[in-house]
């Protein structure tokens, strides 16, 4: 497949934590995604990376920040969690031509 | 930003039969994905056609790029076909997909 993998797949977790949540590839691809999926909304992109320590804001991006330190990984972090971060994280990665592949998500439940 | 619209957004199927979804963009764009997401949540490539038509066993895309929409149509449909069905553009070439609202489909049998 396109060889990504999401940790964790299903995180519940309380108001005000910090959460953290990685993506990791196999394929050495230069652009990886973190997009948000929510009833009524679709998915919505938050973060993007074109490269190690290049990274931009997507259309939802207040309340997180990325890294990515290494190719392979791109890591999400949710600072101080909130109720309204709950929701359903993918992760993507694009290969030549602009194709994106998704990854297998990451249920997160923020009571 | 650029506008995705989907149609219909529901659409019941009895096996075997034939559909046809629409995807409505309000801009010009250089890329264009069709995804099936899966009653387990995976989303599934299905086709990258920015322009064009393109095939692939029951499932058949084409995109009317100057014209600002796109088509998929499946034939004989399945059980396993239930799901949402997403159309995604992006506009500039950074790379950014822009999802519609998605039509979910569910095909009985």
């Amino acid at each position: 497949d396109a060889g990504i993998t999401q940790s964790p797949r299903h995180k519940v977790t309380e108001t005000g934590t910090p959460v953290t949540l990685r993506c990791h590839q196999t394929e050495n691809h230069r652009y990886m995604y973190w997009y948000r999926q929510d009833p009524g909304h679709g998915l919505r992109l938050i973060h993007y990376s074109y490269g190690v320590k290049d990274t931009d804001k997507g259309e939802v991006s207040d309340g997180y920040s990325v890294s990515r330190s290494k190719t392979e990984d791109f890591l999400l972090t949710l600072e101080s969690a909130t109720s309204s971060q709950t929701s359903v994280y993918f992760c993507a990665i694009s290969r030549v031509r602009n194709e994106q592949f998704f990854g297998p998500g990451t249920r997160l439940t923020v009571l | 930003g650029i506008q995705v619209e989907q149609s219909p957004p529901d659409l019941i199927l009895q096996e075997g039969a034939n559909s046809t979804l629409r995807c409505n963009f309000s801009d010009s764009v250089n890329n264009l994905q069709w995804f099936h997401q899966n009653p387990w949540g995976q989303l599934i490539n299905l086709f990258y056609i920015p322009s064009g038509t393109k095939q692939n066993g029951r499932l058949s895309a084409t995109t009317v790029a100057t014209e600002r929409y796109s088509l998929l149509y499946i034939s004989s449909s399945q059980t396993t076909d239930s799901g949402v069905y997403f159309c995604a553009v992006e506009r500039d070439a950074g790379n950014m997909l822009t999802f519609g609202g998605g039509t979910r489909l569910m095909v009985k049998p």
